[in-house]
């Protein structure tokens, strides 16, 4: 099935510095990957969809110039948060959607396992 | 943006005991997922519903979707340690169906 690959799984910053979070699609093309924001014991939430070749789409209340998204090839996009402070600690995830013609288990979106960034 | 709204945000159940959980669209829900999750940790695809008043199983977790489409509930019978968790559901919106939100997610906690 569909694998994505994310990197760090942890990773933990002094405050000011910026972090680079890596999602590899490792044996598909994904034209659409979507980055994610979790809080403890909350949902995820959508930050924004990255499209490879162009531009990402931010949700309303994303701050594009914090959280920058780069989507340079069919396998890769990266989310660096610029400046980090305390308050961007958080568990982060990626997702892609899958060719069409994924099956189960991975049908649909394949999710990266994830990374919990601490800023101190 | 669709929302999509579960209930209830938590879930305290005795071992052997049987519980749902729903999700609700405010839009037509064209493909619904249900992941389960520990946070810190990834998603574990549980199962998608696509067809109004389709019913799918996997082991002891029954999901279905309304004729409306409007609606999913996850079941799941005699609950065990091993079913506690974050339980999301998520759906494709957006134009072109682009973007994947989730729901406001259910955290099951199974006493023994």
């Amino acid at each position: 099935g569909a694998v994505v690959s994310q990197h760090p799984s942890r990773v933990i910053c002094k405050s000011g510095t910026s972090v680079k979070i890596e999602c590899r699609s490792l044996d598909f093309q994904a034209t659409t990957m979507f980055w994610y924001r979790q809080f403890p014991k909350q949902s995820l939430m959508l930050m924004a969809t990255s499209n490879e070749g162009s531009k990402a789409t931010y949700e309303q209340g994303v701050e594009k110039d914090k959280f920058l998204i780069n989507h340079a090839s069919l396998t890769l996009s990266t989310l660096t948060v610029t400046s980090a402070h305390p308050e961007d600690s958080s568990f982060y995830i990626c997702s892609a959607r899958n060719p069409p013609q994924g099956l189960p288990p991975n049908y649909g979106y394949t999710f990266g396992s994830g990374t919990r960034l601490t800023v101190v | 943006s669709q929302e999509l709204e579960q209930s209830p945000q938590s879930l305290i159940v005795q071992e052997g005991k049987n519980l749902t959980i729903n999700c609700t669209s405010s839009k037509t829900l064209y493909g619904l997922y249900w992941y389960k999750q520990k946070y810190g940790e990834g998603l574990i695809f549980l199962m998608m519903l696509q067809k109004g008043g389709e019913e799918k199983s996997h082991e002891k977790i029954t999901a279905k979707l309304d004729e409306k489409k409007q609606q999913s509930s996850l079941h799941i019978t005699a609950s065990q340690p091993s079913h506690a968790g974050i339980y999301l559901c998520g759906a494709e919106s957006g134009n072109n169906f682009n973007k994947f939100y989730f729901g406001s997610g259910t955290k099951l906690n199974v006493k023994p």
